[in-house]
C-alpha cells in the first residue's frame, strides 16, 4: 500500500513560474524525501527532511514539513522546461526501514 | 559501477513462465530494496534486504514472488508462473544505511516486465 498522496496529480505551468506540490502521509515518520522520475524509469533523490526539521532548501528547491498535519510541500522556484517530470514524496515510517512512496505529481513546464 | 545496475532493461515473457530480474547495487551499500511500479502509480514496496537477509518482505504480493541476495551484494527477484497482472516496471534501489537513518536511496533504471 502507498503511504502518501500527492496533490495535485498533474500540474502544468509556464517556464519561470513556481511549482508547488503537496504530500500527505498517514503514520509517524523518521524522515521524508522527495524524488524525481523521468519517463517512468529510475528515480533521482532531490532532498531529505528529517522529522525534527520544518524547512529545508537546496538550490531552487524548498521543502517544508508539518508533522502535526502529516504533510509536506515541495516548491520549485523559477521552473525550467527541464524540470518536467513526475515528483514523488517518500516517507520512512517510524519503526521501519523502508521507503514508502506517494502517488506522484506529474509536472509539465512549458517553454 | 557508478550506479545501481538492473538487467535486463526489458523482458517480455509468456503467461505462466518463470522470470529472474537482476540488480547490482552500488558497491558497499548494505541496504537493497525492490519496488514495483505500474503505469501512473508510485513505486510499491516489495522487499528490503539488510546484508544477505530479507529484513522485510511484507510487500511481496504472493508466494510466486521471491528474492535472494546470497552474498550481500547482487540480488535476484524471481517470479514464478507469471500472470499478465505482473506486468510493471521493477525497480531496485540501494543505500549505504537503513532508510530510517536518514539516507537517500539510489535507484536503478528498472526492468520493464511485460507478460503476454
Amino acid at each position: 500500500s502507498q503511504q502518501g498522496e500527492e496533490d495535485p496529480q498533474a500540474l502544468s505551468i509556464q517556464e519561470g513560474e513556481n511549482a508547488t506540490m503537496n504530500c500527505s502521509y498517514k503514520t509517524s515518520i523518521n524522515n521524508l524525501q522527495w524524488y524525481r522520475q523521468n519517463s517512468g524509469r529510475g528515480l533521482v533523490h532531490l532532498i531529505l527532511i528529517r522529522s525534527n526539521e520544518r524547512e529545508k532548501h537546496s538550490g531552487r528547491l524548498r521543502v517544508t514539513l508539518d508533522t502535526s498535519k502529516k504533510s509536506s510541500s515541495l516548491l520549485i522556484t523559477a521552473s525550467r522546461a527541464a524540470d518536467t517530470a513526475s515528483y514523488f514524496c517518500a516517507t520512512v515510517p517510524s519503526g521501519t526501514y523502508k521507503y514508502i512512496f506517494g502517488t506522484g505529481t506529474r509536472l509539465k513546464v512549458l517553454a | 559501477g557508478a550506479g545501481v545496475s538492473q538487467t535486463p532493461s526489458n523482458k517480455v515473457t509468456e503467461k505462466g513462465k518463470y522470470v529472474e530480474l537482476r540488480c547490482d547495487p552500488i558497491s558497499g551499500h548494505t541496504a537493497l530494496y525492490w519496488y514495483r511500479q505500474s503505469l501512473g502509480q508510485g513505486p510499491e514496496f516489495l522487499i528490503y534486504f539488510q546484508g544477505t537477509g530479507a529484513a522485510d518482505d511484507s510487500g511481496l504480493p504472493n508466494d510466486r514472488f521471491f528474492a535472494v541476495r546470497p552474498e550481500g551484494s547482487v540480488s535476484t527477484l524471481k517470479i514464478q508462473r507469471t500472470e499478465r497482472g505482473d506486468s510493471a516496471v521493477y525497480l531496485c534501489a540501494s543505500s549505504p544505511r537503513q532508510g530510517n537513518m536518514g539516507t537517500e536511496a539510489f535507484f536503478g533504471q528498472g526492468t520493464r516486465l511485460t507478460v503476454v
